[in-house]
């Protein structure tokens, strides 16, 4: 079956521009998460989705960034007005259940604001 | 608060020799324990999990880990380390307010021939 997958996988963007990031999660699985990679970090955890409950988005670094899910499928992050702190790998992943199951990682999208 | 703690940031071991990555955590209750492993340009991929039970897992491509809950240590480990496993390896735990999982900083891994 297929795996969580994203796009871009690279995105070079202009500082100021907005960009949008997309997550495709394993089918059947109910949550949804968005984390960020900086350069030679861990992962910070931005934000969660579990079906159709609206998420909490104070895990979200700014007013900025934004993120959208139609219902268990495929999940959006978006940036506005992108800063080059903004850089980073960013990464989606999806589990089956909440409460401590194993959560499956896509490639992730690098993204470079210039 | 949880978090976890990696205490080597890099790590370069011979091919053939034995491999062991620390792992500390910080946790209230019973946790939940991963490692994930991250290629270059990859994303990550689940080695093992500890859940309950024995404390000493198995996992992929011959990696083990044991939990000691009297030192909160989730350590990784391997007998032979192969030239295929240099990559970067993060521990996490389960237990952000929002069912999300904790990290660590990684540990990069590099295999001397």
């Amino acid at each position: 079956g297929a795996g969580v997958s994203q796009s871009p996988s690279n995105k070079v963007t202009e500082k100021g521009k907005d960009v949008e990031l997309r997550c495709d999660p394993i089918s059947g699985h109910t949550a949804l998460y968005w984390y960020r990679q900086r350069l030679g970090q861990g992962l910070e955890f931005l934000i969660y989705f579990q079906g159709n409950s609206a998420p909490d988005k104070s895990g979200l670094p700014s007013d900025r960034f934004s993120a959208e899910r139609t219902g268990e499928s495929v999940s959006t992050l978006t940036i506005q007005r992108t800063q080059q702190e903004d850089s980073a790998v960013y990464l989606c992943a999806s589990s089956l259940v909440v409460g401590g199951g194993e959560q499956y990682f896509g490639p992730g999208t690098r993204l470079t604001v210039t | 608060a949880q978090s976890v703690t990696q205490p080597d940031i890099h790590i370069t071991v011979s091919e053939g020799a034995s491999l062991e990555l620390r792992c500390n955590y910080s946790y209230g209750a019973t946790p939940y324990l991963f490692w994930y492993v991250q290629s270059p340009g990859q994303g990550l991929q689940l080695l093992l999990k500890y859940f309950s039970g024995d404390t000493l897992v198995q996992g992929i491509k011959g990696f083990e880990a044991e939990f000691k809950r009297s030192q909160s240590s989730f350590n990784l480990r391997k007998p032979s380390v192969h030239w295929s496993d240099a990559a970067e390896y993060f521990c996490a735990v389960y237990g952000g307010s929002q069912g999300n999982l904790i990290f660590g900083k990684g540990t990069k891994l590099s295999v001397k021939p």
